[in-house]
C-alpha cells in the first residue's frame, strides 16, 4: 500500500526567508509524486510534479522540489516566501504501476504554512 | 463550466435526511474521486471511479454511495447521514490513461449535520 507522510503540522516562516515543507513516501516501484496548494475556503490547486528525470522539479509561484530516492522523500522548497504564500500544502503520490490499472492518488494530512511579515 | 463543478457550495442537513452531493466536469477525464476533509485527518477517499460505468471503495466509505452513469458526472449520496458526517467534501477528476496526470479539484461543498 502506499502511503504519504508530512511530519509537520505547521511551518513558520519569516518573509524573505526561505521555506521547506517536508514529505516523504511509501509505495511500491517508482513513484508519480505532486504538490497541492489549498488557500481557505478552496479546492486544492496543482503546483509541482515528479515524474522522471532531474531531481529538481519548478513549478507555480516559485515553488520548486527535490525527489530524494534514497530517503524516499519530495520536499517542497522556495528561497524567498512570501506573506501571500501563506495556505495548507498537500504532498500526494502515485505509483507508476498498480495493480488492476487503479493509480488513485494517495494524500498526506497536510501542512499548515505561516509566513510572517 | 469550466474545470470541476459541485453542488451546493454548503449544506446544514438534519440527522437521518438522505442528501446528494452534486459533480460535474466537463474535461472529459475518465477517473473521479470523492474526498473528505476533516481537521487533522487531511483528506481521505471515500469512492472512486475509473471510467463511467465503474465505481470502487476508498478508505472510508460507510454511508455513502456514488453512481457514475457518465463521464461528466459523479454524485455522492448520503442514505441517511449523522453528525460524524459533518465534513467538507472534495470532488476531483484526473486523466486516467495517462499516469502522469495532476488531479483537479472543485471548490468544495461544506456539509453540517445536526
Amino acid at each position: 500500500a502506499q502511503s504519504v507522510a508530512q511530519p509537520e503540522d505547521q511551518v513558520n516562516v519569516a518573509e524573505g526567508n526561505p521555506l521547506t515543507v517536508k514529505c516523504t513516501y511509501s509505495v511500491s516501484g517508482n513513484p508519480y509524486l505532486f504538490w497541492y496548494v489549498q488557500y481557505p475556503n478552496r479546492g486544492l490547486q496543482f503546483l509541482l510534479k515528479y515524474i522522471t528525470g532531474d531531481n529538481l522539479v519548478k513549478g507555480s509561484y516559485g515553488f520548486e522540489a527535490e525527489f530524494n530516492k534514497s530517503q524516499t522523500s519530495f520536499h517542497l522548497k522556495k528561497p524567498s516566501a512570501l506573506v501571500s504564500d501563506s495556505a495548507l500544502y498537500f504532498c500526494a503520490v502515485s505509483p507508476v504501476h498498480a495493480s488492476g490499472g487503479s493509480y488513485i492518488p494517495t494524500f498526506g494530512r497536510g501542512t499548515s504554512l505561516i509566513v510572517h511579515p | 463550466i469550466a474545470g470541476i463543478t459541485q453542488a451546493p457550495t454548503s449544506q446544514i442537513l438534519a440527522a437521518g435526511r438522505r442528501m446528494t452531493l452534486r459533480c460535474t466536469q466537463d474535461m472529459r477525464h475518465n477517473a473521479m474521486y470523492w474526498y473528505r476533509q476533516d481537521l487533522g485527518l487531511g483528506l481521505r477517499l471515500i469512492h472512486y471511479s475509473n471510467t463511467a460505468g465503474t465505481t470502487g471503495k476508498g478508505e472510508v466509505p460507510d454511508g455513502y454511495s456514488v453512481s457514475r452513469a457518465n463521464t461528466d458526472d459523479f454524485p455522492l449520496t448520503l442514505a441517511s447521514a449523522v453528525p460524524s458526517q459533518t465534513s467538507v467534501y472534495f470532488c476531483a477528476s484526473r486523466e486516467q490513461g495517462l499516469m502522469n496526470t495532476e488531479a483537479f479539484f472543485g471548490q468544495g461543498t461544506r456539509l453540517t449535520v445536526v
